[in-house]
């Protein structure tokens, strides 16, 4: 089976720097995407990874190990703006299936 | 304009009733696909397609049909909705190939409510 896991929630202040991560367990693997979603509202695309390291991309940054099944998401410098929920998803295979999502990461950001 | 729209954007409707969701995309994707989200589950994947004559079941497929009537609209149908099909519908659409991310764009949600 897939199984792709993330802390449910999480709290930071503003200004602050938060990891969020997410672990995977899936038949294959070509691709792992975080997106953002507040609430309400369309997930929109923040990262993708498909080999081992970090990406950055301002404020946010996305770190990938392939071997250990395993990734975060860094949001530096916190803002209000940035209280969402958080998508970790892996493409199986390019061919095939589309993404399989996490529950995501509800991150609450206090003043 | 937006480019992946849905309509309608929220529905009540009763037990048993058939309904359609719409999407249609600007993007010029030949990819496209439907996804439920419901609290605390995160999205599910219903059904996708990758071009006009490839249709593939996702992960939760029972209870509902789709059709891909051109490159750039895709429905999901609800043949006689229950209850549990409450929830929120998104459709999202991504382009194919070896060059991009090919992350998906997804539309602004269907809000359905089965009473």
């Amino acid at each position: 089976g897939q199984n792709i896991d993330q802390p449910t929630e999480m709290t930071a202040t503003e200004g602050a720097i938060v990891q969020i991560n997410c672990t995977y367990q899936t038949s294959g693997f070509n691709g792992l995407f975080w997106y953002q979603q507040h609430a309400g509202e369309a997930p929109t695309f923040l990262s993708y990874n498909v080999l081992d390291g970090l990406e950055e991309k301002g404020r946010f940054s996305s770190f990938l190990s392939r071997s250990k099944g395993y990734s975060y998401l860094l949001l530096k410098e916190l803002q209000m703006k940035d209280s969402a929920s958080y998508l970790c998803a892996v493409r199986v295979n390019q061919a095939g299936t589309a993404l399989i999502f996490g529950k995501g990461t509800t991150l609450s950001v206090s003043s | 304009d937006a480019d992946v729209t849905q309509t309608p954007r929220n529905r009540i409707t009763k037990t048993g009733k058939r309904i359609m969701l719409e999407c249609s995309q600007t993007k010029g994707h030949d990819r496209m696909y439907w996804y439920r989200q419901d609290p605390g589950l995160g999205l599910q994947l219903i059904y996708y397609s990758f071009d006009v004559k490839d249709i593939n079941k996702g992960e939760i497929s029972d209870g509902y049909s789709v059709s891909r009537q051109a490159q750039a609209k895709f429905s999901l149908s609800l043949e006689s909705a229950i209850p549990n099909q409450t929830a929120l519908y998104f459709c999202a659409t991504s382009e194919a190939g070896p060059t991009t991310y090919n992350e998906q764009f997804f539309g602004p949600g269907t809000r359905l409510t089965v009473l």
